[in-house]
């Protein structure tokens, strides 16, 4: 099989403040992860796509500065929410890539991240 | 522009069949995807539909596929307690290509 670990799975932050998510892949390489953000009651929307050793490519309408990714390694992708909002309150899930098509993207559990 | 819709709930009892719909807008999706997402637990793949195709099974699951109206269902048969999840379709352009997704349908299963 393979594993996405996803940490924190919660986090509750105060405004202004910054805010690092892991995404992990336990049992595999991973040169591409993906991070997504859902608003509730909304689509799964794609953020960014992080690759490995170098910069990461955002999606229309995504701040590059707000939302730091780092790739550093095959196994580790972070996601930093910087100077979080609350209007940045959502639940943010990445993926890791073992292969090149969509059928082996493994997905991590999540991260519900609320500022107050 | 490139849109994924849902219905947010569904709830069935034990033992019935499960009906999940989603419709989406772009012509030019070629692979439409489903998801499944456990209390807890990262999406899972449950199954995936080529756009030339109709229909395909796979146990307990039967997608259909009706590109004229651009709506995708996704069937269980038998439901199960542990079918309880929040199911995601998606769909992409090429196999390798981005995924848009719905925004889940919470199913619950009534014993």
């Amino acid at each position: 099989g393979a594993v996405v670990s996803q940490h924190p799975s919660r986090v509750i932050c105060k405004s202004g403040t910054s805010v690092k998510i892991e995404c992990r892949s336990l049992d595999f390489q991973a040169t591409t992860m993906f991070w997504y953000r859902q608003f509730p009651k909304q689509s799964l929307m794609l953020m960014a796509t992080s690759n490995e050793g170098s910069k990461a490519t955002y999606e229309q309408g995504v701040e590059k500065d707000k939302f730091l990714i780092n790739h550093a390694s095959l196994t580790l992708s972070t996601l930093t929410v910087t100077s979080a909002h609350p209007e940045d309150s959502s639940f943010y899930i990445c993926s890791a890539s073992k292969g090149a098509t969509n059928e082996k993207l493994f997905f991590g559990s999540g991260t519900q991240l609320s500022v107050l | 522009g490139e849109d994924v819709e849902q219905s947010l709930f569904l709830s069935v009892r034990e033992g019935d069949s499960s009906v999940i719909n989603c419709t989406y807008t772009d012509s030019s999706s070629t692979y439409l995807y489903w998801y499944k997402q456990e209390p807890g637990a990262g999406l899972q793949l449950l199954t995936y539909i080529f756009s030339n195709m109709d229909m395909k099974q796979d146990q307990r699951l039967t997608v259909l596929l009706n590109k004229k109206d651009k709506h995708l269902s996704l069937r269980i048969a038998d439901t199960q307690t542990g079918d309880s999840a929040i199911y995601f379709c998606a769909e992409s352009m090429d196999s390798s290509y981005k995924l848009i997704f719905g925004s889940g349908t919470r199913l619950l299963v009534r014993p």
